[in-house]
């Protein structure tokens, strides 16, 4: 299966909010509501931050958010802080056999 | 939150079998509805799903990987292990193991901090 497309990096300043798209087909982010969302610091394990298109882990900064519309999701962060410079990775259902595909990775800077 | 950590060999060698290792804290990998999954993540790619083996001892895997990949429970408590076999570079990579809610699909809510693999003579 095809990874899900997102933009190899977007960046905004501190108080920004930006907004990474993840765009894949109606056999995967458009044909589930299953699309979660991931956090990733160098050297340290990954972190759930959105699952199921827009709902938050508890205890998870509501300055994250997502959102579905056919197939494209997106994922916008609020209020941008240094400590949110990471990579980030969408993720979707694909069905019984594969299972679940990932993004191509958005890198995120902070200017 | 439940802790992942992976082990094993940092450099295989081509046509060689990789094997990891994850070992699980805080819960029992044979209670509850969960899948016990690894993940990997090519240099300057995108991640990959590789497959699960869930707390009751089923599998699944990536159909592009399934006929050299097997997932079981450890030998020792609290861990499942990854046997890739006849590798090449292109199975360099990191290799992350996780946790998926077994009620859902893709909530994958603890991972290992990662442990890179590097296939070469």
């Amino acid at each position: 299966q095809s990874a899900l497309t997102q933009p190899a990096s977007v960046s905004g300043s501190p108080g920004q909010s930006i907004t990474i798209s993840c765009t894949g087909t109606t056999t995967d982010v458009g044909g589930f509501d299953y699309v979660s969302w991931y956090q990733l610091h160098p050297g340290k394990a990954p972190k759930i931050i959105i699952y199921d298109v827009s709902n938050r882990p508890s205890g998870f900064s509501n300055r994250f958010s997502g959102s579905k519309s056919g197939n494209t999701a997106s994922l916008t962060i609020s209020g941008l802080q240094a400590g949110d410079e990471a990579d980030y990775f969408c993720s979707s259902f694909s069905g019984t056999l594969t299972r679940e595909v990932f993004g191509t990775g958005t890198k995120v800077t902070v200017l | 939150q439940v802790q992942l950590q992976e082990s094993g060999p940092g450099l295989v060698k081509p046509s060689q079998t990789l094997s990891l290792t994850c070992t699980v804290s805080d819960v029992s990998i044979n209670s509850g509805d969960f899948h016990w999954t690894w993940i990997r993540h090519h240099p300057g790619k995108g991640l990959q799903w590789l497959g699960f083996i869930s707390s009751r001892g089923s599998t699944s895997y990536n159909p592009s990987l399934s006929s050299r990949l097997s997932i079981s429970l450890g030998t020792s408590e609290n861990q499942f292990s990854l046997k890739l076999t006849s590798v090449t570079a292109a199975d360099t990579a990191v290799y992350y193991c996780a946790k998926e809610d077994g009620f859902s699909y893709g909530i994958f809510d603890s991972w290992g901090p990662g442990t890179l693999v590097t296939v070469s003579s």
